[in-house]
């Protein structure tokens, strides 16, 4: 079945950029989604279709997808900004959702 | 105000069975792809099943296909998750989240879940 693979954390210094990255295969053939799930909190949809940002979440979040990564970035980083970031994707094949494993991203 | 409202949760063994229900308010939920999606303790997000906006589709993760039956009443705006046969390993908060709007050119699969409610835990234990 499809795999997406993140690194399991990622920390980053206020005010500098952090890259989430999500590796799937033929990733670029697929919509990628982002989601942000603070402690004791559900998820929220931060990036949808690779890059688009919903209404509400600043700028500072942005999405790619290019080959076998797609790629969540955070500039600007904010002490608000931990949390938890999954990638999902939906697989036609096997006709499943598909999340990633997670990256937890702590700003020092 | 999207809304999604969980509840149902409990503890229960193994072996039993639990019923999920979602209240959803402030859309057309008629209109819209349905999911649950799971997130053991300390662990990540695992989508479970998810159901088209008329009841006419619905998809399950392997683990809970057969056990787990997705369900929804759109007269009363409401989504369900019969859970059967429960496991150790089901033991999980479990989300309600929205899928896309399915009310023009239906999408395939909900694309992405957006909002969700706040969950509700589910115990599987002796």
């Amino acid at each position: 079945s499809y795999v997406l693979t993140q690194p399991p954390s990622v920390s980053v210094a206020p005010g500098q950029t952090a890259r989430i990255t999500c590796d799937g295969n033929k990733s670029a053939n697929k919509r990628v989604h982002w989601y942000q799930q603070k402690a004791g909190q559900a998820p929220t949809l931060v990036i949808s279709d690779d890059s688009n940002r919903p209404s509400g979440i600043p700028d500072r979040f942005s999405g790619s997808n290019s080959g076998n990564m797609a790629t969540l970035t955070i500039s600007r980083a904010e002490a608000g900004d931990e949390a938890d970031y999954y990638c999902q994707v939906w697989d036609s094949n096997s006709e499943h959702m598909i999340f990633g494993g997670g990256t937890r991203v702590t700003v020092l | 105000e999207v809304q999604l409202v969980e509840s149902g949760g409990g503890l229960v063994q193994p072996g039993g069975s639990l019923r999920l229900s979602c209240a959803a308010s402030g859309f057309t939920f008629s209109n819209y792809w349905m999911s649950w999606v799971r997130q053991a303790p300390g662990k990540g997000l695992e989508w479970v099943a998810t159901i088209k906006q008329d009841g006419s589709e619905k998809f399950y993760v392997d683990s809970v296909e057969g056990r787990f039956t997705i369900s929804r009443g759109n007269s009363k705006n409401s989504l369900f998750l019969q859970m059967d046969s429960l496991r150790v390993e089901d033991t999980a908060v479990y989300y309600c989240a929205r899928g896309i709007d399915c009310s023009g050119d239906c999408y395939p699969h909900p694309r992405w879940f957006d909002p969700w409610g706040q969950g509700t835990l589910v115990t599987v234990s002796s």
